[in-house]
């Protein structure tokens, strides 16, 4: 079993739809990041999370630490949304993250 | 500072050759890290700086594999003797102590071992 899961690995939407990624972790941490992959490899950062809520513009993470749950949720998705998002926490002990699989978002028009 | 930049951006060699890829973080960012990426995973952990002390690596990082971070500034990864398994993506990002304030990514470097 992976630190880190994620689900779905695989999601299609049509544009305009509200989207929910979940994030799963089993170890203890001290940060919780979403990322961004396109093609072609760049990572962007998309929030980093240790209690609550965040919003940036039409993206929401939310963390729930008793649960070690965190959920993406992207509101009225628009094809540029297509993309990999990638769960990753810092565990507490260490400096690095740890990441989960991705899930491939595709947008359709 | 325009960011993490990694070189090169692509990578084709052959089996058995040795290849050496470079990563410039961000100036002010003491903490560098290695992450490797195969096709439909997520990035594992190789290895990770703190100025020029190599802090922690992975089992992954076997002994073909060597970082170096001479000066505290940028790093290099070099792999000997490649396999095809070394394929993939190579990821470099930098940080504060303890990702305080996040990570920042570069675009990565793509090995294809033919």
């Amino acid at each position: 079993k992976n630190e880190v899961e994620q689900s779905p690995q695989n999601l299609t939407a049509q544009e305009g739809e509200f989207i929910t990624i979940n994030c799963s972790y089993s170890v203890g941490i001290s940060a919780l990041h979403w990322l961004q992959q396109h093609p072609g490899g760049g990572i962007v950062s998309l929030f980093m999370l240790s209690s609550g809520k965040k919003k940036h513009g039409r993206l929401i993470a939310t963390i729930n630490i008793q649960e070690k749950h965190s959920s993406l949720h992207i509101t009225a998705s628009h094809p540029r949304d297509s993309a990999v998002y990638i769960c990753a926490v810092r565990e507490t002990s260490g400096s690095r993250l740890t990441f989960g699989e991705g899930t491939q978002l595709t947008v359709n028009p | 500072d325009t960011g993490v930049s990694q070189d090169p951006r692509h990578k084709i060699t052959k089996r058995g050759q040795n290849v050496t890829f470079r990563c410039d973080p961000i100036s002010e960012h003491n903490r560098l890290y290695w992450y490797r990426q195969t096709l439909g995973q997520g990035p594992e952990f190789l290895t990770y700086f703190q100025n020029e002390a190599q802090l922690e690596k992975s089992r992954l990082l076997s002994d073909r594999f060597s970082a170096e971070r001479p000066k505290g500034s940028f790093s290099t990864l070099e792999i000997q003797r490649t396999e095809q398994g070394d394929s993939a993506m190579y990821l470099c990002a930098s940080s504060f102590p303890q990702g305080l304030y996040g990570y920042t990514f570069g675009s990565g470097t793509r090995l294809t071992v033919v």
